[in-house]
């Protein structure tokens, strides 16, 4: 089992659409990451949570820390929002990341 | 732009040979990470480095070490390498560091080892 998991694998969706990647974790953490990473390879932070929620843009998570569980939720998604979506968590030595949920996006 | 450097891009290298990968954090982060990505493994936490000091230690094969110099820039050597240590090293650095991989994170491009 792992420690980080992610759901869904994979994810297509229609410009516009509202989208919703989960993480479960199993393990104790200081802090959760939601990042992306782009077919290029580049890898990109776009939140990190330790509670509640936090905003940028189109792009939204949440984390609850008595559930284990955090979502990634982008508004009116955009072809340019196609890439690979991972959720890491953990803290010190132990940090854990989440295979992936790619995402995508047709116009 | 990230503002982290990482070098080489790309290194093609035959088993059994040490390489060095450097990484140059954003100007002013003290903390710089090391991360792997394999197709079979995904990503993992090698290791941290906090203001010189090792901080933090995930699963980072007894054949790879890594430093951070003075003035923050850090190298991770990879030796005695096999065919399973082609992947991604990334690096990232943050401002933050007293808990390891808490701080918002700033990665580098990668650098793309090839083991023949």
């Amino acid at each position: 089992k792992n420690e980080v998991e992610q759901s869904p694998q994979n994810l297509t969706a229609q410009e516009g659409e509202f989208i919703t990647i989960n993480c479960s974790y199993s393990v104790g953490i200081s802090a959760l990451h939601w990042l992306q990473q782009h077919p290029g390879g580049g890898i990109v932070s776009l939140f990190m949570l330790s509670s509640g929620k936090k905003k940028h843009g189109r792009l939204i998570a949440t984390i609850n820390i008595q559930e284990k569980h955090s979502s990634l939720h982008i508004t009116a998604s955009h072809p340019r929002d196609s890439a690979v979506y991972i959720c890491a968590a953990g803290t010190g030595n132990q940090f854990y990341f989440g295979t992936g949920t790619s995402l995508t996006v047709i116009p | 732009d990230s503002g982290v450097t990482q070098t080489p891009k790309h290194l093609i290298t035959a088993t059994g040979q040490r390489v060095t990968l450097r990484c140059s954090p954003r100007s002013g982060d003290l903390s710089v990470y090391w991360y792997q990505q394999s197709l079979d493994q995904g990503l993992q936490f090698l290791i941290q480095y906090y203001n010189g000091e090792e901080r933090a230690k995930g699963n980072i094969l007894e054949r790879f070490s890594a430093q951070q110099f003075p003035d923050l820039h850090s190298e991770l050597n990879l030796s005695s390498l096999e065919l399973g240590d082609s992947a991604l090293y990334f690096c990232a650095s943050s401002v933050e560091g007293r808990t390891a991989n808490t701080g918002e994170l700033f990665f580098g491009e990668g650098s793309r080892l090839t083991v023949l």
